[in-house]
């Protein structure tokens, strides 16, 4: 069984310009969530989708953006790019919506430079 | 407020030696549920334990124990005879429904020398 997907694996871009990460969760979870993990912060929760709705969302800005398919594939989107959003960008996916609950199973990640 | 504390940044041990990291939490809710992820270099976190806040018994999977703890707040994993595979980061994380969030503590990154 494929493990969760993310492409791509690095990424390079400048300030103000917008990027989009993709995810493939295992086949037949229907639940997937992002993180971001940065030397500062850690792990942080950005959001959570079921069923294409979004479920859960963390403390980020409204340029922090995501939506998913209905085959479970999940897109997030960071709009007008900053230094700060240089981080390692994980998803996650689970059987059923409540992530928190179950365990999840983690991608390797995209790694986003904004120069 | 939900909070997880792993106090060891890092630590450095020579293989065969027994290890224990530390995880202590903080939360309201009487229902919650605490977790161990394992990050290797190659990035993806990798599930090791999950543990119910109704379910104090200790649990023993092969090299690895975890105490949980109530009356302290703690959720403790050990390594016992660690080896090189075992370098890593490992996180311990917090669920609650009332915050309904998954919160990692910082991680303690654990290295194994021959």
């Amino acid at each position: 069984k494929a493990g969760v997907t993310q492409t791509p694996r690095y990424l390079i871009k400048t300030r103000g310009q917008q990027v989009t990460l993709s995810c493939s969760p295992i086949s037949g979870h229907r639940s997937v969530s992002w993180y971001q993990q940065t030397p500062g912060q850690g792990l942080q929760f950005l959001f959570e989708y079921f069923s294409e709705t979004q479920r859960n969302k963390g403390n980020f800005p409204g340029r922090f953006s995501g939506r998913q398919f209905s085959n479970s594939r999940s897109e997030m989107n960071v709009s007008t790019l900053e230094l700060g959003d240089s981080a390692l960008y994980l998803c996650a996916s689970s059987l059923n919506s409540r992530q928190g609950y179950e365990k999840l199973f983690f991608g390797s990640g995209t790694q986003l430079s904004v120069l | 407020a939900q909070k997880v504390t792993q106090a060891q940044t890092e630590i450095s041990v020579v293989e065969k030696e027994d290890v224990t990291l530390d995880c202590v939490y903080e939360t309201r809710d009487t229902t919650y549920y605490l977790f161990w992820y394992k990050q290797p270099p190659s990035g993806e976190l990798v599930f090791l334990i999950r543990r119910n806040s109704f379910d104090e018994q200790n649990e023993i999977s092969g090299r690895y124990s975890w105490n949980f703890q109530k009356s302290t707040s703690s959720f403790n994993f050990t390594i016992t005879a660690s080896q090189v595979v075992d370098s890593a980061v490992y996180f311990c994380a917090l669920f609650s429904g009332g915050y309904n969030k998954l919160i990692f503590g910082a991680g303690t990154r654990l290295a194994v020398h021959p």
